[in-house]
C-alpha cells in the first residue's frame, strides 16, 4: 500500500470545483503537515497549501482566494477544493508529508492529473 | 516571495561524469532552508536533500549538497544510468515555499 494515496475527478469544466483527497498510511497523522503541490503539464511545481491534524491551514496567496484544505483525523485524511477553475488550473496535484509548517516535503502521493476544459 | 533560479536549464552529460546543480535565490537565507528533488517522467518528485545539506533515507552518497546564503550546489558524483531526470530545488524559509524551474538532466 502507498503511503499517500490520493484520488479525485480528473476532468472538470470551466468554474466547477476541484476536489482531491489524500488517505495517510505512513507515521503519525498528528505529528505532520499536509501539503498539496501542483504542475502543470512540462512545468515546474506550485506549494498551494497546508493544514495540520488541529486544521491550522497555511496558503500560498496567489490561490488563497479560491483554495480550502480540510482534514478528517477519524480516517487520516485531508483534502484539497479549489474553486471557480480554469484551464490554468490543468494540473497534476500532489499531496505530499511535511516534517513541520514551511518544510521539506516527503513522501509524496502519486499524483492525480486534473484537466479542465469546456 | 523568493524566487529560486536554477542553472544550467538543461545539462547534458554522460554516464560516470560529475553533475553540479546550481539554485541561486533571490534573498539570501539565514538558515539551510533548502531541498532538493529528483522527478523521472510520470513519477513524483523524490526528496534527495534537505537542510542544504542532508541527504534523505536511501539516497546514495553519490548525491551531496551544499551551500548558503543565495547560492546553492546538487552534485552528483559520479552518474549511473538511472540519475538522468529533471532535478527541482525548494526553499522553505518563508512562506509561500518555493521550487526553482528545474534543471534537466541529459544523457550525452
Amino acid at each position: 500500500q502507498a503511503q499517500l494515496e490520493q484520488w479525485g475527478a480528473g476532468l472538470l469544466k470551466p468554474s466547477e470545483t476541484l476536489s482531491l483527497t489524500c488517505a495517510v498510511y505512513v507515521g503519525s497523522f498528528s505529528d505532520y503537515y499536509w501539503s498539496w503541490i501542483r504542475q502543470p503539464p512540462g512545468k515546474g511545481l506550485e506549494w498551494i497549501g497546508e493544514i495540520n491534524h488541529s486544521g491550522f491551514t497555511n496558503y500560498n496567496p496567489s490561490l488563497k482566494s479560491r483554495v480550502t484544505v480540510s482534514v478528517d483525523t477519524s480516517k487520516n485524511q485531508f483534502s484539497l477544493n479549489l474553486n471557480s477553475v480554469t484551464a490554468a488550473d490543468t494540473a497534476v496535484y500532489y499531496c505530499a508529508r511535511a516534517q513541520e509548517r514551511s518544510n521539506w516535503f516527503d513522501p509524496w502521493g502519486q499524483g492525480t492529473l486534473v484537466t479542465v476544459s469546456s | 516571495e523568493i524566487v529560486l533560479t536554477q542553472s544550467p536549464g538543461t545539462l547534458s552529460l554522460s554516464p560516470g561524469e560529475r553533475a553540479t546543480l546550481s539554485c541561486r535565490a533571490s534573498q539570501s537565507f539565514s538558515s539551510s532552508s533548502l531541498a532538493w528533488y529528483q522527478q523521472k517522467p510520470g513519477q513524483a518528485p523524490r526528496l534527495l536533500i534537505y537542510g542544504a545539506s542532508s541527504r534523505a533515507t536511501g539516497i546514495p552518497d553519490r548525491f551531496s549538497g551544499s551551500g548558503s546564503g543565495t547560492d546553492f550546489t546538487l552534485t552528483i558524483s559520479r552518474l549511473e544510468p538511472e540519475d538522468f531526470a529533471v532535478y527541482y530545488c525548494q526553499q522553505y524559509v518563508s512562506s509561500p515555499s518555493t521550487f526553482g524551474q528545474g534543471t534537466k538532466l541529459e544523457i550525452k
